[in-house]
């Protein structure tokens, strides 16, 4: 199993051109997060999905939009780029819901984005 | 905002020695996690503690945690090279679904 994996590794965009990060993950999990990192900074809550068709806001969400339209895949999109929102993203999945809470997530390597 | 706040910020101790990092939180929670991160990767998830438990042990990681004092401590006994990495915890709160709330991190090196 692959576990986590998103797409692409690296990107680097203008301002104000969009563009879409893909998250799979192949373990059949129902929660799956987007997060960003900074340098010095933990991760922050961009969005979330508790399920396939629902999405919901984290901590940062400005200037971004997510889509569950598949259980196994989560997009984060970024429909017009800022330099603000160089970062670094990782997705993030749990497994059954049931115990969620008491479960650690599942991460993928993350997508190195630079806007320029 | 961030939920944790690890101390030290850097910690460097040579092959061998043992690694202390502490994290502190500011609500209450339902668990506390600690997640190691190498360059350039993502997040492994290390061991996990939950709110009634007190210390817990894998391999030769010691987790500790005092909810009164809203803390909790990371041991890494007879450190190797391998071991340099980011250390974060993370807690989750409410019903745990909506993610997990970082702190900043320890950047642990060992020194061979």
């Amino acid at each position: 199993n692959a576990g986590v994996t998103q797409t692409p590794k690296f990107r680097v965009l203008k301002t104000g051109q969009s563009m879409t990060l893909l998250c799979a993950q192949d373990m059949n999990h129902e929660y799956m997060y987007w997060y960003r990192q900074d340098p010095g900074m933990g991760l922050r809550l961009i969005h979330y999905s508790v399920g396939e068709g629902t999405t919901a806001k984290g901590e940062v969400p400005d200037g971004y939009n997510v889509s569950r339209l598949k259980k196994q895949n989560f997009l984060l999109g970024l429909e017009s780029a800022a330099p603000s929102q160089t970062s670094v993203y990782f997705c993030a999945s749990i497994s059954s819901p049931q115990g969620y809470s008491n479960q650690p997530q599942h991460f993928g390597d993350g997508t190195r984005l630079s806007i320029l | 905002s961030q939920q944790g706040e690890e101390d030290p910020q850097a910690l460097s101790i040579q092959e061998g020695e043992n690694a202390t990092m502490n994290c502190s939180y500011k609500t209450s929670i339902n668990n506390l996690q600690w997640y190691r991160q190498n360059s350039g990767r993502g997040l492994v998830h290390l061991i996990l503690i939950r709110s009634n438990e007190r210390e817990k042990h894998s391999g030769r990681l010691r987790v500790t945690l005092d909810t009164s004092k809203k803390s909790s401590s990371l041991l890494i006994t007879a450190s190797r090279a391998a071991d340099t990495a980011s250390y974060f915890c993370a807690t989750t709160s409410g019903g745990g679904a909506d993610g997990l709330t970082f702190g900043k991190g320890t950047h642990l090196i060992i020194q061979p």
